[in-house]
């Protein structure tokens, strides 16, 4: 069964620190991947995608997010973290090709920054 | 332009009772998704329906089904409620059914169930 894996339950950090979030998933196809945000009170919001090309991406906010194949790896980063990232981020899986594949979230990495 | 919208937010229920949530899909999408996040945990895929049909389904028990309107609303329904079913409940539109559609998430329906 797919699934994704986020090995960082929670992560401390102070203002002007780089960030990384690890994110690995089991799936041996085509996969598209994304990293969502949650802030404090508010919805989930696409912080960035990968379909195909490129494999390094950017999203809002300064963020990148590098896709790994052979590593199965998909961690996002951010070289200078300010206090409003502090939120839940989530790394996501949607497998195969099918138009009906349904996406696979991690459990989730809570940010808090120190200002 | 309204983003995916979910009614109710909050929600109280007695264990065996059933509950109905409602989401109305961001504008020009027509896939609707329900997803269950359990505290702490990421959101789980409930099921997906496109032209008023389901069309994916996760590792959820019968307990809990869907309907999609002619204008893409939909509807989750949960029967027979369990403690366990006290969860934030979203929902996510996506333009036509596609390889590489993009989700967008709504607000969310917070249920607990006593």
């Amino acid at each position: 069964a797919q699934s994704v894996s986020q090995h960082n339950h929670h992560v401390i950090l102070s203002e002007a620190a780089s960030l990384e979030l690890g994110c690995n998933y089991s799936y041996g196809g085509t996969v598209n991947l994304f990293w969502y945000v949650q802030y404090p009170g508010q919805h989930l919001q696409l912080l960035l995608k990968y379909f195909s090309g490129d494999p390094l991406v950017k999203g809002i906010k300064g963020f990148e997010a590098e896709f790994i194949k052979s590593k199965f790896s998909f961690n996002l980063r951010k070289p200078s973290v300010q206090w409003s990232d502090t939120a839940e981020y989530f790394c996501a899986v949607k497998a195969g090709y099918s138009s009906a594949s349904k996406i696979i979230f991690g459990s989730g990495t809570r940010l808090s920054i120190r200002p | 332009d309204a983003g995916v919208t979910q009614s109710p937010t909050h929600l109280i229920k007695t264990r065996g009772q059933q509950v109905t949530l409602r989401c109305s899909p961001k504008s020009g999408h027509d896939t609707v998704s329900w997803y269950q996040q359990a505290l702490g945990q990421g959101p789980q895929f409930i099921f997906q329906y496109y032209e008023e049909e389901e069309r994916q389904r996760g590792n959820f028990p019968d307990r809990f089904s869907g309907h999609q309107f002619p204008n893409y609303s939909s509807e989750l329904n949960v029967n027979a409620l369990l403690l366990g079913d006290s969860a934030l409940y979203l929902c996510a539109s996506s333009p036509k059914l596609g390889v590489q559609e993009t989700q967008y998430f709504g607000p969310g329906t917070r249920l607990l169930v006593l």
